[in-house]
C-alpha cells in the first residue's frame, strides 16, 4: 500500500542551526502538508503546497520556514534558525486530487533542539 | 480561523461500556474526518463525513455529521482495551487545510 514516507525520523540539533524534514508523499497526490505536534498537544497546521506553490500558511509558517518541492517526488521542510520551541513532532501529509480525500500522514520527524 | 473543539479531552472508560465523544466546530463546512493516533505514531483515518447526516459505521466505532449543528460525534459500543488512543477530528477549512481538533485521549481499562 502506498504511504507517505519522512526522514529522519529523529533530528537532534542546537539552537540557531538549520534543519531541513524530508518528505515523499504519495505518488498521485496533488496536495501536500505540514504539520506539527508538540508532545501530547494538538496537532497543528503549517502549510499546505499544491501546484508547486503555497496554498495556505498560518501563523506559526513565519519567515523562519520555508518549503520545497525541488523535484518530482520530495517535499521539504526548511526551519532556518531553529528556537528551542520548535521542538516537536512535524507531520508530512498528502491527499489526492478530488475534493473528498482524507489525509494520509507519515510517521513524522521528531526535532529536539538543545 | 476555523476553531475545533472536542470533549471530553479525557476519557477513562471500563471495557464493555458505551461512551460518545463530540467534535464542535466553529463555521460551515461539509467535511469532517476522524483520526486515531496512537502513543507516539502517526494519525491513521478512520473515518471520512462528507454530507448532513452521513454516518460511517467500523467495528465498534461509529461517526455522525450534523452540519447545521457543527457537530460530528463518534461513538465507541463495547468499548475494548484495543481502543485505547487518542481521536482526533478534522474540518477541512475554505483553503482546503485540515483544522484538527484538542483531540480525545482514550484509555479503556480491563
Amino acid at each position: 500500500e502506498p504511504e507517505v514516507t519522512q526522514t529522519p525520523s529523529h533530528q537532534v540539533t542546537q539552537m540557531g542551526q538549520e534543519v531541513i524534514l524530508r518528505c515523499v508523499p504519495i505518488s498521485n497526490h496533488l496536495y501536500f502538508y505540514w504539520y506539527r505536534q508538540i508532545l501530547g498537544q494538538k496537532v497543528e497546521f503549517l502549510v499546505s503546497f499544491y501546484n508547486n506553490e503555497i496554498s495556505e500558511k498560518s501563523e506559526i509558517f513565519d519567515d523562519q520556514f520555508s518549503v520545497e518541492r525541488p523535484d518530482g517526488s520530495n517535499f521539504t521542510l526548511k526551519i532556518r534558525s531553529t528556537k528551542l520551541e520548535d521542538s516537536a513532532m512535524y507531520f508530512c501529509a498528502s491527499r489526492p486530487g478530488r475534493t473528498d480525500g482524507e489525509l494520509f500522514f507519515g510517521e513524522g520527524s521528531r526535532l529536539t533542539v538543545l | 480561523e476555523l476553531k475545533v473543539e472536542q470533549n471530553p479531552l479525557f476519557l477513562s472508560m471500563q471495557e464493555g461500556k458505551n461512551y460518545t465523544i463530540y467534535c464542535n466546530y466553529s463555521t460551515t463546512s461539509d467535511r469532517l474526518y476522524w483520526y486515531r493516533q496512537d502513543p507516539g505514531k502517526s494519525l491513521e483515518s478512520l473515518f471520512v463525513l462528507l454530507s448532513n447526516g452521513a454516518v460511517k459505521q467500523e467495528g465498534r466505532l461509529m461517526a455522525s455529521l450534523d452540519t447545521k449543528a457543527r457537530l460530528s460525534t463518534l461513538h465507541i459500543t463495547a468499548a475494548v482495551h484495543d481502543l485505547s488512543a487518542t481521536y482526533f477530528c478534522a474540518v477541512v477549512g475554505a483553503g482546503n487545510q485540515f483544522y484538527f481538533g484538542t483531540g480525545t485521549s482514550l484509555t479503556v481499562i480491563p
